[in-house]
C-alpha cells in the first residue's frame, strides 16, 4: 500500500510569512508524529498524536507552531510568522499503535519530508 | 532523560571492508532500539530493530544486537557494498507511556569503490 505521503517537497518563504505542511499518513494508522530534521540539531520530535487522544505537544520549539489532525488521518503542521531558523526539514511518520511492546505496530514510517528554507 | 550517543562522522570505507558504526543510549527502564536510514535524497526507512535485551535486529547483511550491560546497539556489516552510502541513525524509544523517537545525530557512511 502507499506510504507516508508529504507535501509540498520543497518550500521557499519570506521570513515573516506563514506556512502550512501537510502530512497522509498510512491508512489505518492511529498515530501520527511529526520530526524536525536541522543542521545542528539533528532529529528533534515536535509532536504526536494519538487516535482523538489531545496531542502531545512538548517538542513544539514555540507557539508560533501548531499541529492538528483531522479526522483521524491528515494533519497538518502550521508555522506563523517564521524565522530563518525554522530552515529544516519537516518529516511526518505514523504508526499502527503505540501501547505494547513488541510487534511491528509499533514501527513509525516516514514521509519524504518537506525541505522548508526562510529567507 | 534519554538520549541517544553515535559516533562522529563520516566514516569512509572501502568497498567489502568491515563495518561499525558505535552507538550507546541513556533510558529508564527497557526501551526498544532502532537503527534509521536515509540514502541520498530519500525519506528515513527503519533498517532494523530490537526490543528486549540480547535481541539482534539484522536485515540487508546489517546486524545489531542490543546489549542492556553496555547500554549499547552497535550497527556491523561484514562487507560494505557502495550502495550503503548513507546516513544511519540510532534511535530509541520507550516502550511505556508516550512513545516518540529520541534519535542520534547521524553517521554518514561514504563506502569507495
Amino acid at each position: 500500500g502507499a506510504g507516508v505521503s508529504q507535501s509540498p517537497s520543497n518550500k521557499v518563504t519570506e521570513k515573516g510569512k506563514d506556512v502550512e505542511l501537510r502530512c497522509d499518513p498510512i491508512s489505518g494508522h492511529t498515530a501520527l508524529y511529526w520530526y524536525r530534521q536541522s543542521l545542528g540539531q539533528g532529529l528533534e520530535f515536535l509532536i504526536y498524536f494519538q487516535g482523538n487522544s489531545a496531542p502531545d505537544k512538548s517538542g513544539l520549539p514555540s507557539d508560533r507552531f501548531s499541529a492538528e489532525r483531522t479526522g483521524g488521518s491528515v494533519s497538518t503542521l502550521t508555522i506563523q510568522r517564521t524565522q530563518q531558523e525554522d530552515s529544516a526539514v519537516y518529516l511526518c511518520a505514523s504508526s499502527l499503535r503505540t501501547s505494547g511492546a513488541g510487534g511491528s505496530g509499533e514501527t513509525q514510517y516516514f514521509g519524504p519530508g518537506t525541505r522548508l528554507l526562510v529567507l | 532523560g534519554n538520549s541517544v550517543t553515535q559516533m562522529e562522522g563520516p566514516v569512509t570505507l572501502s568497498e567489502e571492508a568491515f563495518l561499525t558504526i558505535n552507538c550507546t543510549y541513556t533510558a529508564t527502564g527497557y526501551p526498544s532500539l532502532f537503527w534509521y536510514v536515509q540514502y541520498p535524497g530519500e525519506g528515513l526507512q527503519l533498517l532494523l530493530k530490537a526490543t528486549k535485551a540480547d535481541d539482534k535486529g539484522s536485515n540487508k547483511g546489517f546486524e545489531a544486537t542490543y546489549r542492556k550491560e553496555t547500554t549499547s546497539f552497535h550497527l556491523e556489516k561484514g562487507s560494505v557494498q557502495v550502495s550503503d552510502s548513507a546516513v544511519y541513525f540510532c534511535a530509541l524509544r520507550q516502550n511505556t507511556g508516550f512513545q516518540k523517537l529520541v534519535f542520534g545525530t547521524g553517521t554518514r557512511l561514504l563506502v569507495s569503490p
